[in-house]
């Protein structure tokens, strides 16, 4: 599986939009990006993932840039619950159940 | 409430224990998971049941035994543990295969916090 890049953490104030950044510069054309979540002394929450175009869903948008090599998960109005642990997973789609590799994350602090 | 569920939510115990993990899923999927999250270090990936047969086993030491008899059910029973594996057990599930729909999403119970003396 490819390797991911996040910043170790970010600020964002309530409210406002959370742009969290991931770099997967040596993804392969089937591999997915997805992003989990881990809310403080919780299991880890799936979010979105995406191959080439963006999604967005309840939660959260994921922007995928043309050349793939890196995203961006979008919080459209961050609230305190948002702070969690963000962790971006490149993997393939494949048919048999296999590890996630969650790397160290990006914590995000939503502010008051 | 993912339909993942762990019992029990803490556990003690002393390293001439033995004790076991559960974890019931009730989304129907196929594939199972425990994972190891030690404080400040990433999830580390312990074992993967794939349709009831164990698919991996990430080098992990003989104390900790997993057991799936069903596809809803998973155990890990432990043994003689050590200080260093208290630590945060995390189970996940998943459906896989060729049923459509989205593949690898995988589904966590809220864990069991591990302390042992």
């Amino acid at each position: 599986d490819a390797k991911t890049t996040q910043p170790p953490s970010m600020d964002c104030a309530e409210g406002r939009a959370a742009n969290l950044p991931c770099n997967h510069s040596t993804i392969s054309g089937n591999e997915y990006v997805y992003w989990y979540r881990q809310i403080h002394s919780q299991g880890p929450q799936y979010i979105i993932h995406g191959l080439k175009n963006n999604e967005t869903n309840e939660m959260a948008s994921l922007i995928i840039t043309e050349d793939r090599k890196s995203s961006t998960l979008i919080l459209p109005h961050a609230t305190l619950r948002d702070t969690a642990v963000y962790y971006c997973i490149v993997r393939e789609n494949s048919n048999s159940g296999y590890a996630l590799n969650f790397g160290k994350g990006t914590s995000l602090l939503v502010t008051p | 409430e993912t339909g993942v569920t762990q019992t029990p939510r803490h556990l003690v115990m002393g390293m001439t224990n033995k004790k076991s993990l559960k974890c019931e899923q009730h989304l129907g999927h196929n594939a199972m998971y425990w994972y190891k999250q030690s404080a400040k270090k990433p999830l580390e990936l312990m074992f993967v049941y794939n349709f009831k047969e164990q698919t991996e086993n990430n080098s992990v030491p003989s104390r900790f035994s997993p057991e799936c008899p069903n596809s809803s059910h998973l155990f890990l029973h432990l043994h003689t543990l050590q200080p260093e594996d208290s630590a945060l057990y995390l189970c996940a599930s998943s459906q896989e295969g060729n049923s459509g729909g989205p593949k690898n999403i995988q589904y966590f119970g809220a864990g069991t916090r591990l302390s042992v003396l």
